[in-house]
């Protein structure tokens, strides 16, 4: 099983900044890479797929990139809605999460 | 679209065993991956394991092997997640997500299911 390792553990930003948040694969996923934003008291939701793909319904504000082991994901400029936590999932071994990146307000 | 519906909260014993289900609407059943996801209070996501109706496959975390047994019913489009030898650790969110193979990614996730493992 891939161990997957997110940071930072919380980021402090306010909002019209870009967030960059990180994953790194223990080995290699190649893409199969996914990113999910949960909010308090909600299951979590799809963003990113394969690395870089955004989900049905996602801003374009949100992007993915990385392949192999290190991956980020990109929020252009942050809405107040953004604010949440984001976990990172691969799917190449077995299926595992990050232990979460909580973006919080600044 | 597709609606992932699961049974209510449960309170369990120690030692006892909890079954929870999660029947899909609006959309092809069998072909798709249905995992089940826990999180603790106040923790990250964990993966329990999955099961591929179309196959009756399961497949389970290293963590739960042993413990837990994912089966699904095709008749009435629902898959099931029972846990055994309940801890109050086990006390968390089940969630049920459906995974897009072609994605490797869950696009489509319940409310989740509340259980609590308490004396």
């Amino acid at each position: 099983e891939s161990v997957l390792t997110q940071s930072p553990a919380t980021l402090s930003l306010s909002p019209g900044e870009r967030a960059t948040l990180s994953c790194r694969a223990s080995q290699s996923v190649t893409t199969y890479l996914a990113w999910y934003q949960q909010k308090p008291g909600q299951a979590p939701r799809l963003l990113i797929y394969d690395a870089s793909k955004r989900a049905t319904g996602i801003p374009a504000r949100f992007s993915g990139s990385g392949s192999g082991t290190d991956f980020t994901l990109t929020i252009s400029s942050l809405e107040p809605e953004d604010f949440a936590v984001y976990y990172c999932q691969q799917r190449t071994n077995w299926l595992s999460f990050g232990q979460g990146t909580r973006l919080e307000i600044k | 679209q597709v609606h992932l519906e699961q049974s209510g909260a449960e309170v369990k014993k120690p030692g006892s065993s909890v079954k929870v289900s999660c029947t899909a609407s609006g959309g092809t059943f069998s072909t798709y991956v249905f995992n089940w996801v826990r999180q603790v209070p106040g923790q990250g996501l964990e993966w329990v394991g999955g099961i591929t109706p179309i196959f009756d496959r399961s497949t389970y975390a290293q963590n739960f092997q042993g413990r837990v047994t994912i089966t699904s019913d095709e008749s009435s489009s629902t898959v099931y997640m029972e846990l055994s030898g309940l801890r109050s650790e086990d006390t968390a969110v089940y969630y049920c997500a459906r995974e897009r193979g072609d994605l490797g990614a869950l696009d489509i996730w319940g409310l989740g299911t509340l259980v609590t493992v308490s004396s």
